[in-house]
């Protein structure tokens, strides 16, 4: 049962565009996403994130958005360039019940963005 | 220099041999984990840590064992039960076990199992 999913494998793009990645969700419990971009051989590394009190949130290039009503959150890249080529992971926690977070997130299959020069 | 170190980079091993990866940090962060990531999927959590001489199972813990005896260090050890050992493994920490949200990876360590 995969909570988290990346139903686009690959993304291709040409410098300067707009590079937009998608994530879907099933729990309604998880109340705090993440993005990560991977290099290959590489671990990941944080690149944003999102609280459920907020549709949007902004740094530089990289602007996140969530729908929490249609359990769908995407990550903005404006303008892409071609350092940005790497696998981006989607990633979500829940909180339980004392509302303390369990610490442990779920994460989706990936992306490999690609951008063209 | 802040970081996590995983060793080795690469490792090979017969099959039926128990092994053990390398996961050490120096930043301070109370909570530990342990992911693997294979070919086409994401991140599978094999085990965490929020506080020292305590963890718990992940999504795949079958297989594998942890140990956490000092908050800097937290190694996996990959025995003969672990049908696909075959992986590459991450470890990641992060600065508050409540938080957990950030978490920060090292550089990984693929295990080859032939």
């Amino acid at each position: 049962d995969q909570q988290v999913k990346q139903n686009s494998p690959s993304l291709s793009v040409q410098e300067g565009r707009i590079s937009i990645l998608n994530c879907d969700y099933t729990n309604s419990m998880f109340d705090y996403f993440l993005w990560y971009k991977k290099y290959p051989a590489e671990g990941p590394t944080f690149l944003i994130s999102i609280s459920s009190i907020k549709d949007k949130n902004e740094d530089g290039r990289f602007t996140v958005f969530l729908n929490k009503s249609a359990k769908h959150l995407s990550l903005h890249i404006v303008p892409s360039q071609p350092g940005d080529s790497a696998v981006y992971f989607c990633a979500a926690s829940a909180r339980n019940a004392g509302g303390t977070s369990y610490g442990k997130l779920t994460f989706g299959q990936g992306t490999i963005l690609t951008v063209h020069p | 220099d802040g970081g996590i170190t995983q060793s080795p980079k690469y490792l090979f091993r017969k099959e039926g041999q128990n092994v053990t990866l390398s996961c050490e940090q120096n930043l301070n962060h109370d909570a530990m984990y342990w992911y693997r990531q294979d070919p086409g999927q994401g991140l599978r959590l094999i085990y965490y840590s929020q506080i020292v001489n305590d963890f718990q199972k992940g999504d795949i813990a079958e297989g594998y064992s942890v140990s956490r005896e000092k908050k800097e260090s937290f190694p996996l050890t990959v025995t003969s039960a672990q049908k696909n050992p075959t992986a590459f493994y991450l470890c990641a920490s992060s600065p508050d076990r409540d938080r957990g949200y950030e978490q920060y990876f090292g550089p990984g360590t693929r295990l080859t199992v032939t």
